[in-house]
């Protein structure tokens, strides 16, 4: 199976861009992977955030967006909140096989 | 509100067998595809199984392939997973969930 690969830790200041980004060992990530991103604090069952690329739940504030950048998936939170500290793992599609990343590690500092 | 409870995780010793379940409530159930995916203690999330919306199309991660089981019951508004020959390594919090919506997983510990 593919390997989906995030930035293990990210720092970002409060107020502060950062973005995110997930990789594909299969080449390029396209809207045919469906790629989703999920937010999870610790002690907590993960949530969805992004679905279909770019698509927000209803719950995920204005300022999470995400893309594809370069080959990959992205995710970009513009005006970081300390409640945005959690770790956010993205999961990609492979033609019904589902493969997620090792996590970013996100640090509001 | 969307509504998915799993239950039936415990301890159980290698080599035997689990049936996790997920009662799904406040959504067309038969309408989504449904997923499990699990984590171990302290590491990150991993996809376990996949079913589309009618029990048609079943994907399993290579890690649980031959071993584990997705099904569903549309009457029920019930997802399942059934887990035999349970090693160490399946153990972790279970989840159930379609693409938005997850539950609060259901802890399987393989112990002898």
């Amino acid at each position: 199976q593919a390997v989906v690969t995030q930035e293990p830790s990210l720092t970002v200041s409060p107020g502060g861009t950062v973005t995110l980004t997930c990789a594909s060992s299969t080449g390029t990530v396209t809207s045919g992977h469906y790629p989703y991103w999920f937010q999870q604090k610790p002690g907590q069952a993960p949530r969805t955030l992004i679905y279909d690329t770019n698509k927000k739940h209803s719950w995920a504030p204005a300022r999470f967006s995400a893309s594809l950048l370069g080959g990959k998936a992205a995710l970009t939170l513009s005006g970081a909140q300390p409640e945005d500290e959690a770790d956010y793992y993205c999961f990609l599609s492979y033609s019904g096989e589902w493969v997620f990343g090792g996590g970013t590690k996100l640090t509001v500092l | 509100q969307v509504q998915l409870v799993e239950s039936g995780g415990g301890v159980v010793q290698p080599g035997r067998s689990l049936t996790l379940s997920c009662a799904a409530s406040e959504f067309s159930f038969s309408s989504y595809a449904m997923f499990w995916v699990r984590q171990a203690p302290g590491k990150g999330l991993e996809w376990v199984a996949f079913i589309s919306f009618d029990g048609s199309e079943k994907f399993y991660a290579d890690s649980v392939k031959g071993r584990f089981s997705i099904s569903r019951d549309n009457s029920k508004n019930t997802l399942y997973l059934q887990m035999r020959s349970l090693s160490f390594e399946d153990t972790a919090v279970y989840y159930c969930g379609r693409s938005t919506d997850w539950g609060q997983g259901t802890l399987v510990t393989v112990s002898s």
